[in-house]
């Protein structure tokens, strides 16, 4: 299968500050890639879809400057989480779809995140 | 809007044993299914993709069904093993983008 790589694994940072998590496509390009929340023993939620070279699209309730999501190339998307607060603490993932018209998702492995 | 749902919610089973995880979803008109499946603290890796005009695919011991115009697919496992352990996601594809995720089903394969 296709490989998505995410980066870094797990980030512990102090509260205030921001940090940068990467999701990388290695042998595909991707127009969309989605940022995800996953909440201990549940399912995943949709934070925001990202277009290459456009906006992304956030879901409702997501604060958008606070979740900085950046699509600059094919194979590469970025999700900031900025001033960040021990609410923040979750583990997050991304993936990656290789098909438009086929529908084909790969996933990252996941960032733990976690605020002091 | 697409609801797709998994039951059981949780699964224990004994080393050996076949099994049937379900997905059901609400709409018909869909582009693909996919199944994955998720050890804890870990992404979601990708089992099996069916496409809307296929009816089942196989990747070892893993064979999915699907059932398009009753909105329904299954995954079976034959002769579960403890690594196969974990959470079991399946996954509409609507076209443009969207995706419906199940809740999973939380599969135990006891020793």
């Amino acid at each position: 299968g296709a490989v998505v790589s995410q980066h870094p694994s797990w980030v512990i940072c102090k509260s205030g500050t921001s940090v940068k998590i990467e999701c990388r496509s290695l042998d595909f390009q991707a127009t969309t890639m989605f940022w995800y929340r996953q909440f201990p023993k549940q399912s995943l939620m949709l934070m925001a879809t990202s277009n290459e070279g456009s906006k992304a699209t956030y879901e409702q309730g997501v604060e958008k400057d606070k979740f900085l999501i950046n699509h600059a190339s094919l194979t590469l998307s970025t999700l900031t989480v900025t001033s960040a607060h021990p609410e923040d603490s979750s583990f997050y993932i991304c993936s990656a779809n290789r098909g438009l018209d086929t529908g084909e998702l790969f996933f990252g492995e996941g960032s733990r995140l976690t605020v002091l | 809007k697409q609801e797709v749902t998994q039951i059981p919610a949780a699964l224990s089973v004994p080393e050996g044993e076949n099994l049937v995880l379900n997905c059901s979803f609400t709409d018909s008109a869909i582009y693909n299914l996919q199944w994955f499946r998720q050890d804890p603290g870990k992404g979601l890796t990708s089992l099996l993709l069916i496409q809307s005009s296929q009816r089942e695919q196989t990747s070892g011991r893993l064979n999915a069904s699907l059932d398009k115009s009753s909105g329904r697919s299954t995954l079976y496992i034959a002769a579960s093993q403890p690594g196969d352990s974990a959470t079991y996601l399946c996954a509409v594809f609507g076209g443009g983008n969207q995706f419906y995720f199940g809740t999973g089903t939380s599969l135990t394969v006891i020793p």
